[in-house]
């Protein structure tokens, strides 16, 4: 089954400590993970991918197929940081269907 | 990068009755998708409408209650039919569009709360 877990509902964290949101997955093959944020009263909107490895806003993710994992860390966080951050898996279904994990809520305190 | 409007942004509606959401973009697309999200959980795909052909719905979601139409490459209706308070979400038209990653764009969804 294909599946995204986001085991922490919400994460609590000072400004300019390092943050990690877990995400692990169950994929058969080569899966193709995305990070997308939820801002507060924004839409949902990408914030990387895997496949082209680049640093948004400081952030950053590996994909770890031994580890089935997708996490995303940044090295300080800021206040502005907060928000809701969804991992998401393109199904082999085809029609570059998005299969998401629950959701972490990152909130970042002064 | 592809810019979608839904409508309404927000609906209160007796049990019982439909809502016709609609989503637009502002560039052709191929692919649109419907999602919702219950309160306090995340987004589960209701179905993938096709241009010229039936909705592709996912397990759990039937055309009776979520018909949906696609009359062009830039728009889509998604109805909610015979509502329940169950039926409380936020619905969300997505799309992918641009190269070469295709990527997934989100509307700002529809708030429906069914009393």
């Amino acid at each position: 089954a294909q599946r995204v877990t986001q085991p922490e509902k919400l994460l609590s964290v000072f400004k300019g400590a390092p943050v990690e949101l877990k995400c692990n997955y169950s994929y058969s093959g080569s899966p193709e993970l995305f990070w997308y944020v939820q801002y507060s009263r924004q839409r949902l909107q990408l914030l990387l991918r895997h496949i082209s490895r680049e640093s948004i806003k400081g952030f950053t993710a590996d994909l770890n197929k031994g580890e089935t994992s997708f996490h995303l860390k940044k090295p300080f966080a800021q206040e502005e940081d907060s928000a809701m951050y969804y991992c998401a898996l393109k199904s082999s279904g085809g029609y570059n269907k998005l299969i998401f994990g629950a959701g972490t809520r990152l909130a970042v305190h002064p | 990068s592809a810019v979608i409007s839904q409508k309404p942004s927000r609906d209160i509606c007796q049990r019982g009755t439909s809502l016709t959401i609609q989503c637009q973009v502002d560039s052709q697309v191929t692919m649109m998708f419907w999602y919702r999200q219950q309160p306090g959980q995340s987004l589960t795909l209701i179905a993938t409408a096709n241009q010229g052909s039936e909705a592709t719905y996912e397990s759990g979601f039937v055309i009776d209650k979520f018909p949906i139409s696609r009359p062009n490459l830039t728009f889509s209706t998604l109805t909610v039919s015979n509502m329940s308070p169950e039926d409380s979400s936020i619905y969300l038209c997505s799309v992918t569009s641009g190269i070469p990653y295709n990527e997934q764009f989100f509307g700002p969804g529809t708030r429906l709360t069914v009393l």
